[in-house]
């Protein structure tokens, strides 16, 4: 059974960088699509992004595509989501989650603990 | 203000049948596939259908999903307990190229 387990909380100054990564295990890794979903305190759900590790083509949210980075070592079966950029308003828990086929229409079934990601001045 | 909307709460008694709403448009329900996810407080989220009406394994038949037109359907039958959480649904939308969720609905058993 594939287990996708999420690096720790990050505290970050607004206007800096964050690297969060989701390291899977007890599956295969290139073949399903990864993405990256983040939920803000008592918001809703929002999709940033995904990867194809197997082909390493990505495709971003229009609204982060000029912050935000997502991609996939094969060899340690471990994804990574890089925001820049950092405001206030980016402070949310962020998911990594994986779906049930190749791309990113058979939902995403597997999901990370969550990453904690605090903007603060 | 999310792209497909879904009423902010809904509510039943144990043993009743509850229908929470996803609404969008042409270029999201109206020709892509609609998915909803359960969340526990605290918890990650959970698929509990994908392409309008498929279950998972390990998903109980009392979950069930539907779509028509630009819209789509959650109902939970027999409700239970351990069924409130929140529910959001989800849609690729062809003109953000990009995935798309409701706002979510906090479902209360009464």
């Amino acid at each position: 059974q594939v287990q996708l387990v999420q690096s720790g909380a990050e505290v970050k100054r607004p206007g800096s960088s964050v690297k969060v990564s989701c390291k899977a295990s007890g599956g295969t890794f290139s073949s399903y699509g990864l993405n990256w979903v983040r939920q803000a305190p008592g918001q809703g759900l929002e999709w940033m992004g995904g990867i194809i590790p197997m082909y390493g083509t990505t495709t971003y949210a229009q609204k982060f595509q000029a912050r935000v980075t997502i991609v996939a070592d094969k060899s340690t079966s471990t994804a990574y989501l890089e925001l820049t950029s950092l405001r206030s308003e980016d402070t949310a828990v962020y998911y990594c989650s994986r779906d049930q086929g190749s791309g990113y229409d058979y939902g995403m079934a597997v999901w990370g603990q969550g990453t904690t990601v605090t903007v603060s001045s | 203000q999310s792209v497909l909307t879904q009423p902010p709460s809904a509510s039943g008694t144990p043993g009743q049948r509850v229908t929470i709403s996803c609404s969008g448009s042409s270029s999201n329900i109206g020709f892509n596939y609609v998915y909803w996810y359960q969340q526990l407080p605290g918890m990650a989220p959970k698929l509990l259908i994908y392409r309008n009406h498929q279950r998972p394994s390990g998903v109980p038949d009392r979950f069930s999903g539907s779509k028509s037109g630009t819209s789509g359907s959650l109902v939970i039958s027999g409700l239970r307990s351990e069924d409130e959480a929140d529910y959001h649904c989800a849609a690729w939308d062809d003109g953000l190229r990009g995935l798309v969720f409701g706002g979510g609905t906090k479902l209360t058993v009464l």
